[in-house]
C-alpha cells in the first residue's frame, strides 16, 4: 500500500476555504485516493474518493494532478463544525472491501 | 450504507482481566474490520473478520490476544485478553460494502481503559 504524508495540522477560520495536500509519490496504477474525516469521539467517516482529475460531491472536491503522486482536498467555506482529523488513504478500489490503512492524519482547527 | 453498534461504549477493567466487545451491522455484510486507536493516534488495523473463516491479523497483533468472532453475516466479537494498561484504547469495528466506492462503516468506538 503507498505511503501517504500529509500536514499534521492545520488552522483555518470560518467561511474560508481549506485545502489539505496529501502526498502519495509510490501510488500504484490501481489505486484510489480516498479520504476519511473522523470527529471527536467518533468512527471515521468517508468523504470522497477519485482516481485522476477532480471529483466533486456536496460535502468536498477532490483535485489530482496528471501524476497522481499527491492530492487536494477542498473544503469550502468551512464552519466550526469542518474541526476535525482528515486522512488520505490510497489503495486498490475493491468495493469497500479492501482493509484501510490509516496514516496521521490532518488535525483541521476552525476558528470563529 | 450500514448503522453500526458497538457494545459496551466504555469501560475499566482490571489488570489481567479480559473484555469482550460486540459489534453489530444492521445488513449483511462480508468483511468486518476492526481496529484501535490509542489517546491522540490514527487508526491501526488489528485484524480482518469474514464470516466463517478464521480472522486475519496485521503484523504485531496475534489470535491469543485478539481472538476474534464472526459467527454470522451481522455480528463479531473482538476479545481483548489478559489486559494491560497499553491495551487502553478505543477499539472501532467496521465493515465494507459493495458500494463503488472504498467506503466503509465505522461503528462509534468502545472506550477502553485498563487499571
Amino acid at each position: 500500500l503507498a505511503k501517504t504524508t500529509q500536514p499534521i495540522s492545520m488552522d483555518s477560520y470560518e467561511g474560508q476555504e481549506v485545502n489539505i495536500t496529501c502526498s502519495h509519490n509510490n501510488i500504484a496504477t490501481n489505486d484510489y485516493i480516498t479520504w476519511y474525516q473522523q470527529f471527536p469521539s467518533q468512527g471515521p467517516r468517508f468523504i470522497i474518493q477519485g482516481y485522476k482529475t477532480k471529483v466533486t460531491n456536496e460535502v468536498a472536491s477532490l483535485f489530482i494532478p496528471a501524476d497522481r503522486k499527491s492530492s487536494t482536498l477542498s473544503l469550502p467555506r468551512v464552519s466550526l463544525s469542518d474541526t476535525a482529523v482528515y486522512y488520505c488513504l490510497v489503495g486498490d478500489w475493491a468495493g469497500g472491501y479492501n482493509k484501510l490503512i490509516f496514516g496521521a492524519g490532518t488535525r483541521l482547527a476552525v476558528h470563529p | 450504507s450500514a448503522v453500526i453498534s458497538q457494545k459496551p461504549s466504555r469501560d475499566i477493567c482490571q489488570r489481567g482481566t479480559s473484555l469482550t466487545i460486540q459489534c453489530q451491522v444492521d445488513s449483511q455484510v462480508t468483511m468486518m474490520f476492526w481496529y484501535r486507536q490509542q489517546p491522540g493516534q490514527s487508526l491501526t488495523l488489528i485484524a480482518t473478520a469474514n464470516q466463517g473463516s478464521e480472522a486475519t491479523y496485521e503484523s504485531g497483533f496475534v489470535i491469543d490476544k485478539f481472538p476474534i468472532s464472526r459467527p454470522n453475516l451481522t455480528f463479531s466479537t473482538l476479545t481483548v485478553s489478559n489486559m494491560s494498561p497499553e491495551d487502553s484504547s478505543i477499539y472501532l469495528c467496521s465493515v465494507g460494502t459493495s458500494g463503488s466506492n472504498n467506503e466503509q462503516f465505522f461503528g462509534p468506538g468502545t472506550r477502553l481503559t485498563v487499571l
